[in-house]
């Protein structure tokens, strides 16, 4: 089983939606949970960190329920500047994060 | 931008060759994270030096060895390259050692083995 999972996409929204999407993690002993955004060919740019109790960020909510080990991100009112993969990211041990394969999200005109 | 700074941009080189990728840390973080992202993956990590020591390594062979300087700055050497070892290789700096994981990534070195 892949440390972290999530779902490819794509996710097709209009400009204005609300979006959102999961992953799921294996080890239940991470502690620490992140939301990277990468554009097409660029560097990932850390988007947000999850907290247990969840978190907002302007228009991004993050979620965490560790009972049954998932992450998510929800992106409210889409901007086309939304348009990117969206990578979720999970602690492993003391230094190593893993992350997954990245849902993709195109917001569309 | 971040401040972590990469060379060089792009790379061609031949299978069996060696390469060395630098990487410069954003200003006050001590610790330096390398990964590897094929196309329509996630970075997979190789290793993360803190202190100029190795402090942990993923499923990678040997061949990908690294170095960090006493300014924090890094290296990634690989090795004998292989076809499969074309991909975009991140380094990403953390500040406060190893227990920080935000991690912070440079724009990357997009390698091509032929």
């Amino acid at each position: 089983r892949k440390e972290v999972e999530q779902d490819p996409g794509p996710f097709n929204v209009p400009e204005g939606a609300t979006v959102a999407f999961n992953c799921t993690y294996s080890n239940s002993a991470s502690q620490s949970f992140f939301w990277y955004r990468q554009d097409c060919r660029k560097e990932p740019k850390l988007l947000m960190s999850v907290y247990s109790s969840g978190n907002e960020d302007g228009r991004f909510t993050a979620q965490l329920n560790r009972a049954s080990q998932y992450i998510s991100l929800l992106i409210r009112d889409s901007k086309l500047s939304d348009s990117a993969t969206y990578l979720c990211v999970v602690n492993i041990g003391d230094y190593k994060l893993s992350f997954g394969a990245g849902t993709t999200v195109t917001v569309r005109a | 931008e971040t401040g972590v700074t990469q060379s060089p941009t792009h790379l061609i080189k031949t299978r069996g060759q060696q390469v060395t990728l630098r990487c410069s840390s954003q200003s006050g973080h001590n610790t330096v994270s390398w990964y590897q992202q094929a196309l329509g993956q996630g970075p997979q990590f190789i290793f993360q030096y803190y202190r100029e020591e190795e402090n942990g390594r993923g499923n990678f062979p040997p061949r990908f060895s690294g170095l960090q300087f006493p300014n924090y700055s890094s290296e990634l050497n690989v090795n004998a390259l292989e076809l499969d070892d074309s991909a975009l290789y991140l380094c990403a700096s953390s500040a406060t050692g190893p227990g920080t994981y935000e991690q912070y990534f440079g724009p990357g070195t997009r390698l091509t083995v032929t």
